[in-house]
Parts: structure tokens; C-alpha cells; sequence
């Protein structure tokens, strides 16, 4: 079956190190997401992806960066982590092409900058 | 500046009874709005809609969508157990830097047997 994973599924940090989130999907899917998660907030858009080589940002794209050499992976990277980056992080794919698709979630990364 | 507002935060209810959930948005160039139920993990799909007064169904949930005043509403009726979570409403909007779906902060759900 098809699906969506990310890891690792937890991850603490130290503040200022580097650290990159693995998303796979084998959906075929030429979109891809990544949020973050917080209480209060909601999902929040960080990144996405249309295609391979495509990359945009999103609502609270400051400190992330992603790249997509192919259809699979979207892994985003924390250039230098902060304790405000603590959060639960989900990818998502979707079908693509023109609006109103349903997006398809990861299980999610829980991450712990200390 | 873009944002959806679902209402209420939190609900209790005891099973059987019939629960409406709101989401208010307010999206540049709206293009399409989601549900989805969030328990202890990953959201899962419940519903999109991108027309106005047309009523989508699954079971026990519905939903539908007025674009005139900018709200959706999710309809559980004969709630179980099983209906616990959180549900989130998304909008989709599209924009110059490309389409951006903008999330509520979820309205959890529980229901006491």
C-alpha cells in the first residue's frame, strides 16, 4: 500500500545544530508539505513543493529550507535549531494539479531543541 | 492578513448526541476548504468542499459550505466514543507566491459514554 512516512519519529537537539527531517512518500504524488504544529497555533505551512526541483515558502518559512531531487522525499532542514523549533513537525502529499485536493499526513517528528 | 477561526475551542458531549462544529475564514482567493479529525497522530481527510450549499456526507458526518459568508460547518449526529478528537478545518487560498492552506487551531471533541 502506499503511503507517506517521516523520521526520525523523535529527535532532540542542541540549540544551533543542524538537524534534517526525512519525509518519503510512495503516493506518486507531485505535492508535498510540511508543517508545524503547536498549541495555539494549529498546522502552520512551513514549506511546499509542487514538483521535483520546486520549492516555495510558506507562512513561517524563517530558519527551514527543503529541496526536492525527486518525487519522493521532501527533507527539511533546520539550518541552525532553535528552542522556538521545538514542535511537532508534519509532512503531507497530495495528488497536485488544479485545487481541491485532499492532503495525505505523515505520522509526524517530534522535535526537542534543548 | 489571512486566518480561519473555528469555534467552539473544546466540546463535551454524551454519546447520541448530535454536535456542530464552525470554521470562519477569512482567505485571499479562496480556492477549496478541508476537514480533517485529528486524534493521537496524523490528520486524516474527512471532507473538501469547494461549493456553496452543496451538502457533503460520510455516515454520520456532514458538512457543508457557505462562500457568501465565509463559514463551513461539520455536523456529527448520534456521537460515539470513537468521534473523540480534534477536528480541523483548512482553507486552501491561493496567492503570488503560489496556493497556501491555512489551518484553524481544531475544535477537540469528546465524547463521554
Amino acid at each position: 500500500d502506499a503511503e507517506i512516512t517521516q523520521s526520525p519519529r523523535h529527535k532532540i537537539t542542541e540549540t544551533g545544530r543542524q538537524v534534517t527531517l526525512a519525509c518519503h512518500q510512495t503516493w506518486n504524488h507531485n505535492n508535498m508539505f510540511w508543517y508545524r504544529q503547536d498549541l495555539g497555533h494549529g498546522l502552520r505551512l512551513i514549506h511546499y513543493s509542487y514538483g521535483v526541483h520546486d520549492t516555495n515558502k510558506g507562512e513561517v518559512s524563517d530558519g527551514y529550507s527543503v529541496s526536492r531531487s525527486n518525487t519522493e522525499d521532501l527533507p527539511l532542514t533546520l539550518e541552525s535549531a532553535a528552542s522556538s523549533q521545538t514542535s511537532v513537525y508534519f509532512c503531507a502529499s497530495s495528488v497536485g494539479g488544479t485545487s481541491g485536493y485532499e492532503q495525505y499526513f505523515g505520522p509526524g517528528t517530534r522535535l526537542t531543541v534543548t | 492578513e489571512d486566518k480561519v477561526v473555528q469555534s467552539p475551542l473544546s466540546l463535551v458531549v454524551h454519546e447520541g448526541d448530535t454536535v456542530t462544529l464552525n470554521c470562519s475564514y477569512e482567505v485571499t482567493n479562496f480556492r477549496s476548504l478541508l476537514w480533517y479529525k485529528q486524534e493521537k497522530k496524523a490528520p486524516t481527510f474527512l471532507f473538501m468542499l469547494t461549493s456553496s450549499g452543496i451538502e457533503k456526507k460520510s455516515g454520520r458526518l456532514s458538512s457543508i459550505l457557505d462562500k457568501k459568508e465565509l463559514f463551513s460547518i461539520l455536523n456529527i449526529t448520534a456521537t460515539q466514543t470513537g468521534d473523540s478528537a480534534v477536528y480541523l478545518c483548512a482553507v486552501e487560498g491561493s496567492g503570488w507566491t503560489g496556493n497556501q492552506f491555512y489551518f484553524g487551531t481544531g475544535t477537540s471533541l469528546t465524547v463521554i459514554p
